[in-house]
């Protein structure tokens, strides 16, 4: 099963800041790419997801993510955060099942 | 509405009394799963199911069994629950044509 890592455990940032967060799996051929979002108290919930075509995905809230096939990256960004994007992110990759990365927990401050 | 249920959604117990926690989809996926979420670990797979009376281990199924008699329900037992499964537990539902698992809202369990 894939490696993936999230680079960040814990980003702070304030509300209008750019938001980007790193994300590799660890070896190639097919995959499905995924970030999920959970939010406080929440369920996890798909923001975007990357199965082929265009290497740049959006998602919903704004989010998008960029695929890099030759650095095995899934970075996921948006330009301006808001205080509701206070969260935990996941990155997932799917070749023949689903691998999570370990979460990266994002503080927006008003 | 499309949803995977959990309950319970809280459970405090001791070591060694089993328990269950029952899982529900009602989109008629075939694929079910469960995880564990713990800090810095992200989430682990306990055991999946391709389909009905068809279930295999994940990547941390020690401790854990599940069964799947029907399509929409995937129950997750431990049968002599320990301290070191005191985790946040999450089923999910998944379509393989799409690829996208849709989750349910988590079970916190502490075992005392």
């Amino acid at each position: 099963a894939q490696s993936v890592s999230q680079h960040n455990h814990h980003v702070i940032l304030s509300e209008a800041a750019s938001l980007e967060l790193g994300c590799n799996y660890s070896y190639g051929g097919t995959v499905n790419l995924f970030w999920y979002v959970q939010y406080p108290g929440q369920h996890l919930q798909l923001l975007l997801k990357y199965f082929s075509g265009d290497p740049l995905v959006k998602g919903i809230k704004g989010f998008e993510a960029e695929f890099i096939k030759s650095k095995f990256s899934f970075n996921l960004r948006k330009p301006s955060v808001q205080w509701s994007d206070t969260a935990e992110y996941f990155c997932a990759v799917n070749d023949y099942k689903l691998s999570f990365g370990a979460g990266t927990t994002v503080t927006v401050r008003a | 509405e499309a949803q995977v249920t959990q309950n319970p959604r809280y459970l405090i117990t001791v070591t060694g009394k089993k328990l269950t926690v029952t899982c529900s989809q009602n989109m008629n996926h075939e694929y079910m799963s469960w995880y564990r979420q713990d800090p810095g670990l992200g989430l682990r797979q306990i055991y999946y199911s391709m389909n009905v009376e068809v279930t295999d281990k994940g990547d941390v199924p020690e401790g854990y069994k599940v069964s799947r008699k029907e399509k929409r329900n995937f129950p997750l037992i431990l049968e002599s629950p320990s301290p070191n499964q005191t985790s946040l537990y999450f089923c999910a539902s998944q379509q393989p044509s799409t690829d996208t698992q849709y989750f349910g809202p988590g079970t916190r369990l502490t075992v005392l």
